[in-house]
């Protein structure tokens, strides 16, 4: 069986606190990045994107900001719920990989009541 | 219901063993991948079918071998498997246009299947 796994980092927060979940990524030459959700036992969910000539944008309850200076991308959730918990990823689309997603190691999100 | 459903949820099987696993996407897709997410590494795509051609193999070993009958069906053929990889295999699915990523159309994931080898 597996021996060693991923240390995912862990983020909790208080209910109906702000989320701040953050990714790094090395690669300059991305088109887009991704946010995915991933609750136990499920596959993962797509949040929201953002394309590499923004540094903002906005869903619903979500932000997602790019920082291309420091290769930085960041995910915040407003008035996080019980129904935010879950594993959170960050993926990339290379230039030219339109159907290729690069996926991070990701965060894991403990919202307590 | 995601709209992609993968069969078995879960399946152990010795190293000697040949199975498949399968995915069937209900979207109206054109194209499908094969995900490996085990507990060392992140996701790792595996394969991808574009309007049933095979354009990606991510050195992928050949005891994993994919089959795409149709644009709604994908198979993942296992044989000879070793205990590395055991692991979650997801597949994944998205409508593409050949102008590159539409942000309309995110890749949608089923729900895994969890494979253990002995």
């Amino acid at each position: 069986g597996e021996s060693v796994g991923l240390h995912l980092p862990t983020l909790s927060v208080q209910e109906g606190d702000n989320s701040i979940i953050n990714c790094a990524y090395s690669n300059s030459a991305s088109d887009y990045f991704i946010w995915y959700k991933q609750e136990s036992g499920k596959g993962p969910q797509f949040i929201i994107d953002i394309r590499s000539n923004m540094d903002k944008r906005q869903g619903q309850r979500v932000t997602v900001l790019l920082n291309k200076t420091v290769k930085h991308l960041s995910l915040q959730i407003a008035a996080t719920q019980p129904g935010d918990s879950a594993v959170y990823f960050c993926a990339e689309i290379p230039w030219g990989g339109y159907n290729k997603l690069i996926f991070g190691a990701g965060t894991r999100l403990a919202v307590h009541p | 219901e995601t709209g992609v459903t993968q069969t078995p949820r879960h399946l152990v099987m010795g190293m000697t063993n040949k199975k498949s696993l399968k995915c069937e996407q209900h979207l109206g897709h054109n194209a499908m991948y094969w995900y490996k997410q085990s507990a060392k590494k992140p996701l790792e795509l595996m394969f991808v079918y574009n309007f049933k051609e095979q354009t990606e193999n991510n050195s992928v070993p050949s005891r994993f071998s994919p089959e795409c009958p149709n644009s709604s069906h994908l198979f993942l053929h296992l044989h000879t498997l070793q205990p590395e990889d055991s692991a979650l295999y997801l597949c994944a699915s998205s409508q593409e246009t050949k102008k590159g990523y539409d942000s309309n159309q995110p890749q949608h994931f089923g729900d895994g299947t969890r494979l253990s080898i002995l």
